[in-house]
């Protein structure tokens, strides 16, 4: 059985440039999550969907990042134009409803130079 | 502000050696607590807590949650070196129906 799907696992980019982070959920999952996670800040969560629809996005730094669910098997995470405070690990987790434990992507560790 | 607060921050012990991780949570409409491992890659799901007092137990890995001392521990008995990783505790409340993870405890067990 498949797990979250995340691509690309590695992503570094120059300053300025538009990043694009994916992820497939597990299917039949209803909730989906984005988390970035640095060693200063631990895991924070940016932004979650229940049923494909964006509940609370207060999580989501400033107006640079923003997050689509088109549909029940794929988000993205765009960030434009990035910065070096950016660089982080993002995760992408999925859960069959939204207070349930949730099943983690392996991540994008993402560089901006 | 609802937060989570995990100690100690780091851990080095002997294989064999017991430990016992501590969360502890401020929140209001407090709903679940879960415990999750990470390794070198995503964390992964270990326990769920909902009711005070019930010990949730999987291996050598047991967990129990205090609703009074708003706080859970994660016990690990005869901890091998695969044990070594971020344990990472997060709470869920009602209000937002979401998350609020901990920063984690590493945990490093040395043969």
């Amino acid at each position: 059985d498949a797990g979250v799907i995340q691509s690309p696992r590695h992503e570094v980019t120059e300053m300025g440039q538009e990043v694009t982070l994916r992820c497939k959920p597990i299917s039949g999952h209803n909730s989906l999550f984005w988390y970035r996670q640095t060693m200063m800040r631990g895991l924070e969560l940016l932004i979650y969907f229940n049923n494909n629809v964006p509940i609370d996005d207060s999580g989501m730094p400033e107006d640079r990042f923003s997050a689509k669910m088109p549909n029940a098997s794929f988000s993205t995470l765009k960030i434009q134009p990035s910065e070096p405070r950016d660089s982080a690990v993002y995760f992408c987790a999925s859960s069959s409803q939204v207070n349930q434990p949730q099943h983690f992507g392996d991540g994008t560790r993402l560089s901006i130079l | 502000e609802d937060k989570v607060v995990q100690s100690p921050l780091s851990l080095v012990v002997h294989e064999g050696d017991t430990v016992t991780l501590n969360c502890s949570y401020e929140v209001t409409n407090f709903r679940s607590l879960l415990w999750y491992k990470q390794e070198k890659k995503a964390p992964t799901f270990l326990f769920m807590l909902t009711s005070s007092g019930i010990e949730k137990k999987s291996g050598r890995l047991s967990s129990i949650l205090d609703k009074k001392e708003l706080s859970s521990i994660l016990n690990i008995t005869a901890t091998q070196t695969g044990d070594s990783a971020i344990y990472l505790c997060a709470g869920c409340w009602n209000t937002g129906n979401q998350f609020y993870f901990g920063t984690g405890t590493s945990l490093t067990v040395i043969p």
